[in-house]
C-alpha cells in the first residue's frame, strides 16, 4: 500500500523558513516523479511544485519561484520542499503527491494526509 | 500559463440523478502521444484529494463506473450518471500538459 507521509509544518514567522519532508512507502519511489499542492484556508488547490524521479526535471509556481526549493532523496524515500522567505500567503496545508510518471507531469495517483503551515507574526 | 476554468462552481444534486461538470482550459491539452492531459480529482470533505480520471477518461482504479470523463483539446467534462451521498465534495479538474501544473476552481457538489 502506497503512504506518503508528510512532516515539518508548523507556525512560523514572516520572512522566515522551513523545510517541509515527505517520506513514500509501497512504490518504487525513485520510478516516480514527486510534487508538492498546497491548498490555504478555505480555497481551491495550487500546485507548488513537482520534481522528476532523478531531478532533472523541475518545476514551480510562479508564486514561490526564487522562494521555494523542492529537492529529493531517492536513498532515503523522500521529497523535501525548503521554504525561505516565507509570506502570510503561504500559509496553507500542503500535500505530498505521487505522480504516475517519472519524468514528465501525468497525474497525481496518490496523495499524503497534508501538513499544516502557518505563517503568522 | 494555461488556465483552467470549470462550471458550475456549485452543483446542488438530488441522490439518484445525474450530474455534469464541465473543465475548459486556455489552451488545447492534447499532446502529440495522443492523450489530453487532463485529470479530475475529488476532495471529500476533510479529506486528501482522490484522482478519479486521468488523461481525460480513463478512470482510476476503485473509481465506481457511474464516474465518466470525456473531451478533448480544450473542452472536458465529467459525468455522474447516478450521483450518491458519498459524491458530495469539491471536484477538481487539473491539466498537467505544461508547467505551471493548474487545478480549476473546483465545483462544490452538494446533495439536496
Amino acid at each position: 500500500e502506497v503512504e506518503l507521509v508528510e512532516s515539518g509544518g508548523g507556525l512560523v514567522q514572516p520572512g522566515r523558513s522551513l523545510r517541509l519532508s515527505c517520506t513514500a512507502s509501497g512504490f518504487i519511489f525513485n520510478d516516480h516523479a514527486m510534487h508538492w499542492v498546497r491548498q490555504r484556508p478555505g480555497k481551491g488547490l495550487e500546485w507548488v511544485s513537482g520534481i522528476s524521479w532523478n531531478s532533472d526535471n523541475i518545476g514551480y509556481a510562479e508564486s514561490v519561484k526564487g522562494r521555494f526549493t523542492i529537492s529529493r532523496d531517492n536513498a532515503k524515500n523522500s521529497v523535501f520542499l525548503q521554504m525561505n522567505n516565507l509570506r502570510l500567503e503561504d500559509t496553507a496545508v500542503y500535500y505530498c503527491a505521487k505522480d504516475n510518471g517519472g519524468t514528465g507531469w501525468y497525474f497525481f495517483e496518490d496523495w499524503g494526509q497534508g501538513i499544516l503551515v502557518i505563517v503568522s507574526s | 500559463e494555461i488556465v483552467m476554468t470549470q462550471s458550475p462552481l456549485s452543483l446542488p444534486v438530488t441522490p439518484g440523478e445525474p450530474a455534469s461538470i464541465s473543465c475548459r482550459s486556455s489552451r488545447s491539452l492534447l499532446h502529440s502521444d495522443g492523450f489530453n492531459y487532463l485529470d479530475w480529482y475529488l476532495q471529500k470533505p476533510g479529506q486528501s484529494p482522490q484522482l478519479l480520471v486521468y488523461l481525460g477518461s480513463n478512470r482510476a482504479s476503485g473509481v465506481p463506473d457511474r464516474f465518466r470523463g470525456s473531451g478533448s483539446g480544450t473542452d472536458f467534462t465529467l459525468k455522474i450518471t447516478r450521483v450518491e451521498a458519498e459524491d458530495i465534495g469539491v471536484y477538481y479538474c487539473m491539466q498537467a500538459l505544461e508547467t505551471p501544473v493548474a487545478f480549476g476552481p473546483g465545483t462544490r457538489l452538494e446533495i439536496k
